[in-house]
């Protein structure tokens, strides 16, 4: 059973250019959160998606932006590119908070180490 | 606003001390309390987790209890291994249909032979 994936890896942008990164979450979970880790700092939530909507959101800006496939996939877009951006982003995947079956524990991706320059 | 504060690292230790990793929160309400683990290279792992006050959560030889008196959620194991080194994260969430996790800054445990 795979886990939460993510790609890239790595990745080299400069400042004022374009990303997209991508996750799939693990087989089952029905819920992906994005979070942004700056180095020597604890993850900061993004946003939410259930449904294919955004549900919830972090204090990031509206260059910060993402999308929700029918099969659950997600993709994080961050337009405008500053260098600090410059993070881990982590994927995490659930069951919807309050479902039946969800225990509560979020999987978390290895991330995807972004560097702007 | 809601938040975590623990103690900065990094915590040096030799095998088999006694670790205590603190951790404390501000929060409306009755949060969920959670400690993940970050080894290097991976990503975040969930450690162990209280829903409400005075429930103890334990996992591979860690424990922590959920004090809503004191606001504190602090990490314990009796005998550390070189195996436990790793980053370790406290975390909050409140309210309902959420995923939101509200972090701390981590803590870096470094366990020596």
């Amino acid at each position: 059973d795979a886990g939460v994936t993510q790609s890239p890896t790595h990745l080299i942008k400069t400042r004022g250019q374009q990303v997209t990164l991508r996750c799939s979450p693990k087989s089952g979970h029905d819920t992906v959160s994005w979070y942004q880790q700056a180095l020597g700092q604890g993850p900061q939530f993004i946003f939410q998606y259930y449904e294919e909507e955004e549900r919830q959101r972090g204090n990031f800006p509206d260059r910060f932006s993402g999308h929700q496939f029918p099969n659950y996939s997600s993709e994080l877009n961050v337009n405008a590119l500053l260098l600090g951006d410059s993070a881990l982003y982590l994927c995490a995947s659930s069951l919807l908070q309050g479902a039946r079956t969800n225990t509560g524990e979020l999987f978390f991706g290895e991330g995807s180490r972004l560097t702007v320059l | 606003g809601n938040s975590v504060t623990q103690m900065e690292g990094p915590v040096t230790l030799s095998e088999e001390a006694f670790l205590t990793i603190n951790c404390t929160y501000t929060a409306t309400g009755y949060p969920s309390l959670f400690w993940y683990v970050q080894y290097p290279g991976e990503g975040l792992q969930l450690l162990l987790k209280a829903t409400k006050a005075d429930d103890k959560g334990s996992n591979k030889g860690f424990e922590a209890t959920y004090r809503k008196e004191t606001t504190s959620f602090h990490l314990e194991k009796g005998s550390v291994q070189v195996s436990d080194s790793a980053v370790y994260f406290c975390a909050l969430r409140y309210g309902g249909a959420t995923n939101k996790l509200i972090f701390g800054t981590g803590t870096l445990l470094a366990v020596q032979p």
